[in-house]
């Protein structure tokens, strides 16, 4: 059982679409991430979610809604997709926001604009 | 502002030649260091977490060292099932927040 699952492992969309990513985990933990990684691998932080509420809300446009229905799952909405949208995103949990805690990412969901 | 540096970006070594990783840090109450690999297509895989100043983790041919501005991952005769990306991240702040501030990495090839 795959512990962090993301979906679709690829989107290739025209610019101006909606989309979705969902992120969904089996390890029991209380805080979820999104994390974009750039086209020279450069991770940064987007939001996170510990216990279904918001605790991190990064510079991103709020044309990106993340959403948390329970704590097992964390979906990224993106509205009016751009050409710079296109990265990998990462959705990632830990234990808790604690130092000690370790973050575990899923695979990815690489996003093409056209 | 918080900042993670690595160093080299590239590096290529012949199987059996050891070498080293660094990752400087310029942070604001280094909470936790923390090294990841990853493979081409897929997400970041934890190697190591480091909290203070002297400490030292080892897996396998990996060792990984923390100093108050940097630390370093140290590969003894790499084989080339090493050759990945490497990620240094570093918690910092009073905030407890999880959020973690990645350097841009290093991609390691091992030749055989």
């Amino acid at each position: 059982d795959t512990a962090v699952s993301q979906t679709p492992k690829y989107l290739v969309t025209q610019m101006g679409n909606d989309k979705s990513i969902k992120c969904e985990q089996n390890l029991g933990h209380d805080t979820m991430y999104w994390y974009k990684q750039d086209s020279k691998k450069f991770l940064k932080i987007m939001f996170s979610y510990n216990n279904k509420e918001l605790i991190i809300n990064e510079t991103v446009p709020n044309r990106f809604s993340p959403k948390s229905p329970d704590k097992a799952h964390l979906n990224l909405h993106i509205n009016s997709l751009e050409l710079g949208d296109s990265a990998v995103y990462f959705c990632a949990s830990s234990l808790s926001t604690l130092a000690k805690n370790i973050q575990y990412f899923g695979a990815g969901t690489r996003l093409s604009v056209l | 502002e918080d900042q993670v540096t690595q160093s080299p970006e590239a590096l290529r070594l012949q199987e059996g030649e050891s070498s080293s990783l660094n990752c400087s840090y310029t942070v604001s109450g280094l909470r936790g260091l923390f090294w990841y690999r990853q493979d081409p297509g897929k997400g970041p895989e934890f190697l190591f977490t480091l909290y203070s100043a002297g400490e030292e983790k080892e897996k396998e041919r990996l060792k990984a060292t923390l100093t108050k501005k940097e630390s370093f991952l140290h590969i003894t005769a790499p084989k080339p099932e090493d050759s990945a990306t490497y990620l240094c991240a570093v918690q910092a702040g009073s905030g407890n927040t999880g959020k973690l501030i990645f350097g841009q990495g290093t991609t390691l090839q091992v030749k055989p």
